[in-house]
């Protein structure tokens, strides 16, 4: 079945560091793919998403390549702030729900980031 | 205020009682959701409802009951809580045809 997986944290950096968190993805089909973020003591909100092969996602700095060829969508920012310090989740669009348009989601183990000043 | 809210934030319960964890979102989303985060295992989702009255299964319902008698509230009921339904339980909406999930603050349930 589909399924995502990330790399373990926690991930350590130091502010201004270079981020990259891991994920790639087994999938029937062409899923769409996300990343999204949270911050303690929140909910999950979206961070970026891909539809399609070589589509890049982008927001607040972080960027997210969709590549079909090695199935991945890692996570990268040029340079991490303190306020960047939340839990990760890769997520894809699986099959749809019965008798739906809605895909289910399917989401990574999250990876902790932790920026230090 | 618009968006979606869970009751109660933090709730302490001991073994064999019913809990109720209660959803409510304001933007007429079909699809409501509800998921529980677990170190080592991410979110995995408990049950979903795609209109009101209409619900479903997903990877972990055992021991968990949801009803949708209406479009905004998709309450989650543990009817007798377990030591393995300490968790964190989100809630989720969306629109039928979109793919992205809008999340409550979640609660945190423990049971002693």
């Amino acid at each position: 079945g589909d399924s995502v997986t990330q790399m373990e944290g926690p991930v350590t950096l130091s502010e201004e560091a270079f981020l990259t968190i891991n994920c790639t993805y087994t999938a029937t089909g062409y899923p769409s793919l996300f990343w999204y973020v949270q911050y303690p003591g929140e909910g999950l909100q979206l961070l970026l998403k891909a539809t399609k092969a070589d589509d890049k996602g982008s927001n607040k700095g972080f960027e997210a390549t969709y590549r079909k060829e090695t199935t991945s969508f890692h996570l990268e920012k040029g340079s991490v702030q303190v306020s960047d310090s939340a839990v990760y989740f890769c997520a894809l669009s699986g099959a749809r729900f019965r008798g739906g348009a809605t895909n289910k989601l399917i989401f990574g183990t999250g990876t902790l980031l932790a920026v230090q000043p | 205020d618009a968006g979606i809210t869970q009751s109660p934030r933090y709730k302490i319960t001991e073994t064999g009682r019913q809990v109720t964890l209660m959803c409510h979102q304001t933007w007429s989303h079909s699809y409501m959701f509800w998921y529980r985060q677990d170190l080592g295992h991410g979110l995995r989702l408990i049950y979903y409802s795609a209109a009101a009255d209409i619900t479903d299964k997903g990877e972990v319902p055992d021991g968990y009951v949801v009803s949708r008698s209406k479009t905004e509230n998709f309450p989650l009921t543990l009817e007798s809580a377990t030591r393995s339904q300490t968790s964190v339980y989100f809630c989720a909406s969306t629109f039928s045809g979109a793919n992205v999930l809008t999340f409550g603050a979640g609660s945190r349930l423990t049971v002693l």
